[in-house]
């Protein structure tokens, strides 16, 4: 079973603190994801990684920065944290196909971010 | 671009009912897959199916059925005798846009809820 954890379910920050959100797969998966999920705009692409060390800016960058040093590790930096980044944060890995087209996501259960 | 529409924000059913969740989509691409993805109140997103464009055979899995059809570009999910349990939120998605970088992203519907009451 493909399994993807995150490091906490729940985290209460301060406003301007330095928030780490770490991602761990275990399926040797190429593909990492990070998406937000707010109430009536379902779920938004941050930034994915298709490599170590390789990154792509999604939907809603801003604000974010992501680090890839491992293959199994995809860690999502918020510099400078506000209150509008008070979300739900999700991580997915994936593999590949031939076609370079993402294959079936396997979600990790969720941080829950309220920033004060 | 892609697209996923999933136009029924919310569902409610009472138990036993059968529900079809509408996913319709867009795309250039020949070559795609479309996915169901179910989120219970926990939280994670859990895999439900995948389908291959050059494959539109519809799918039963127990009380689930997915029918796909490219002529219309809809991929809908149907739950037959619904149960409580069902009550979650129901993702379809499309794989993939073409991001700037080479890589494809995919593509996610909004969602729909699904509340099956007792």
């Amino acid at each position: 079973d493909v399994k993807v954890t995150q490091s906490s379910r729940y985290l209460v920050k301060r406003t301007g603190e330095k928030v780490f959100l770490e991602c761990v797969q275990d399926m040797d998966h190429e593909n990492m994801f990070w998406y937000r999920q707010d109430p009536g705009l379902g779920l938004r692409l941050i930034y994915f990684s298709y490599d170590v060390k390789m990154k792509e800016k999604g939907d809603i960058p801003e604000g974010y920065s992501v680090s890839r040093e491992k293959k199994e590790r995809f860690s999502l930096i918020l510099e400078s944290a506000s209150t509008n980044q008070t979300s739900m944060y999700l991580c997915a890995s994936s593999l590949s196909t031939a076609s370079g087209r993402t294959d079936t996501q396997y979600f990790g259960p969720g941080t829950r971010l309220t920033v004060l | 671009a892609q697209k996923v529409t999933q136009a029924q924000t919310e569902i409610s059913v009472v138990e036993k009912e059968d529900v079809t969740l509408d996913c319709v989509y867009e795309t250039r691409d020949t070559t795609y897959y479309l996915f169901w993805y179910k989120q219970p109140p926990s939280g994670e997103l859990v895999f439900l199916i995948r389908r291959n464009s050059f494959d539109e055979q519809n799918e039963i899995s127990g009380r689930y059925s997915w029918n796909f059809q490219k002529s219309t570009s809809s991929f809908n999910f149907t739950i037959t005798a619904s149960q409580v349990v069902d009550s979650a939120v129901y993702f379809c998605a499309l794989s993939g846009t073409l991001a700037s970088g080479g890589s494809y992203i995919p593509t996610f519907g909004r969602g729909t809820s699904l509340i099956v009451h007792p």
